[in-house]
């Protein structure tokens, strides 16, 4: 079965500094890696997909991820943070079970913006 | 606009109450999911299913129960044998098809105990 793991569940930066929120997956076969953003008290918005069509994806707001096969990892990055990305954000891969498929996620990232 | 509306926004439960959520999307998407969200937790997956009057249990079902009689609908029964139900409910969808199509999100619905 696939997994998920996010290094570190609250992550701090200043505005305008770098964001790197970190996810490494497990897989059996090439994985399908989401990153979802969430507000407080509202539901989970995609932020980006990799599909395998390129290693380098880029998403909304700003916010790219980079996949890295030798690392099992698909880092989620910004150059330079804002007020408004402070947020929960969950990394998922795409598994199959039983024929389904399903996300498996990260237990999340909460991520605060200092001014 | 297209999507997925969750209803009510909050909920309360008495003891020994059964509470329905609702979960409506005109996305036309075929599979839809239900999570449970507590804080810490991530998302827990409760009930999918991935064509009308077809459903399956996910990982924590116990002391819930789905019905699918419509594609665009998907209600969530929270039952009186779920003991500890307060949390953030997520209703998903997602278009069939290959592994690379994501899952859309409702706003959730946010389930107290009185």
């Amino acid at each position: 079965a696939q997994s998920v793991t996010q290094l570190g569940s609250h992550v701090s930066v200043s505005e305008g500094a770098l964001v790197l929120l970190r996810c490494n997956y497990s897989s059996s076969v090439p994985p399908y890696l989401f990153w979802y953003v969430q507000y407080p008290n509202q539901g989970l918005q995609l932020l980006l997909k990799y599909t395998s069509a390129a290693t380098l994806v880029k998403g909304i707001n700003g916010f790219e991820a980079e996949f890295k096969k030798s690392e099992t990892s698909f880092h989620l990055t910004k150059p330079s943070a804002h007020m408004s990305d402070a947020a929960e954000y969950f990394c998922a891969v795409s598994d199959r079970v039983q024929g389904a498929q399903k996300l498996v996620f990260g237990q999340g990232t909460r991520l605060t913006i200092n001014p | 606009d297209g999507g997925i509306t969750q209803s009510p926004k909050y909920l309360f439960r008495k003891e020994g109450q059964n509470v329905t959520l609702s979960c409506e999307q005109n996305l036309n998407h075929d599979a839809m999911y239900w999570y449970r969200q507590d804080p810490g937790q991530g998302l827990r997956l409760i009930y999918y299913s991935q064509i009308v009057n077809d459903f399956q249990k996910g990982d924590i079902a116990e002391g819930y129960s789905v019905s699918r009689e419509k594609k665009e609908s998907f209600p969530l029964t929270v039952t009186s044998a779920q003991k500890n139900p307060t949390a953030f409910y997520l209703c998903a969808s997602r278009l069939g098809g290959g592994a690379n199509q994501p899952q859309h999100f409702g706003d959730g619905t946010r389930l107290s105990i009185l």
